[in-house]
């Protein structure tokens, strides 16, 4: 049971241009998600994360974007750069009860030079 | 470095042996998780400990697999009678109470032939 879905497993995208990385969620108790980068070989680098307290959290060339109602968050990237190029994982978890993360499958972004 | 650490990076085993993995996460975090990634997944949660008690077991976790944090520090997670289908990246993540990002070791890479 997939609770976190990120279905487009892989996007390309021109230097400079804005990379849009998109997930879904079933479970109406998450309240706290997080957005993860994964090269080869390594475990998952934290970016950014939102409560489900806001709509929108910045952070550089990083910015989440949070719809409750429609249960989906999305991580813009502007402006996209070679090393950027890596494996984003969406992650969601609801504190209040337990606080394992839930992780969607990952989209591969590769940043065209 | 003052990250998370795991403990060997990677591991060959015959099936049938047991194997045993470290995690030291960082000092000041009292969580301390065990995911699971196979190639095109997400990492799967396995279990979670809060200080020296193990609080979350997945179903995943069967009885061949054991976890502990005798300390509240350093944890160790232990296959025993190791199978093919127990290939994988284990990641230990570590993070500061309840509200708190995770952040994730390099993981320690299994193959059972």
């Amino acid at each position: 049971d997939q609770q976190v879905k990120q279905n487009s497993p892989s996007l390309s995208v021109q230097e400079g241009r804005i990379s849009i990385l998109n997930c879904d969620y079933t479970n109406s108790m998450f309240d706290y998600f997080l957005w993860y980068k994964k090269y080869p070989a390594e475990g998952p680098t934290f970016l950014i994360s939102i409560s489900s307290i806001k709509d929108k959290n910045e952070d550089g060339r990083f910015t989440v974007f949070l719809n409750k109602s429609a249960k989906h968050l999305s991580l813009h990237i502007v402006p996209s750069q070679p090393g950027d190029s890596a494996v984003y994982f969406c992650a969601a978890s609801a504190r209040g009860t337990g606080n394992q993360f839930y992780f969607g499958t990952g989209t591969s972004l590769t940043v065209i030079p | 470095d003052t990250g998370v650490s795991q403990n060997p990076r990677h591991k060959i085993t015959k099936r049938g042996q047991n194997v045993t993995f470290r995690c030291d996460p960082i000092s000041e975090h009292n969580r301390l998780y065990w995911y699971r990634q196979t190639l095109g997944q997400g990492p799967e949660f396995l279990t979670y400990f809060q200080n020296e008690a193990q609080l979350e077991k997945s179903r995943l976790l069967s009885d061949r697999f054991s976890a502990e944090r005798p300390k509240g520090s350093f944890s160790t997670l232990e296959i025993q009678r190791t199978e093919q289908g127990d290939s994988a990246m284990y990641l230990c993540a570590s993070s500061l109470g309840q509200h708190g990002e995770a952040f994730f070791g390099q993981g320690t890479r299994l193959t059972v032939v």
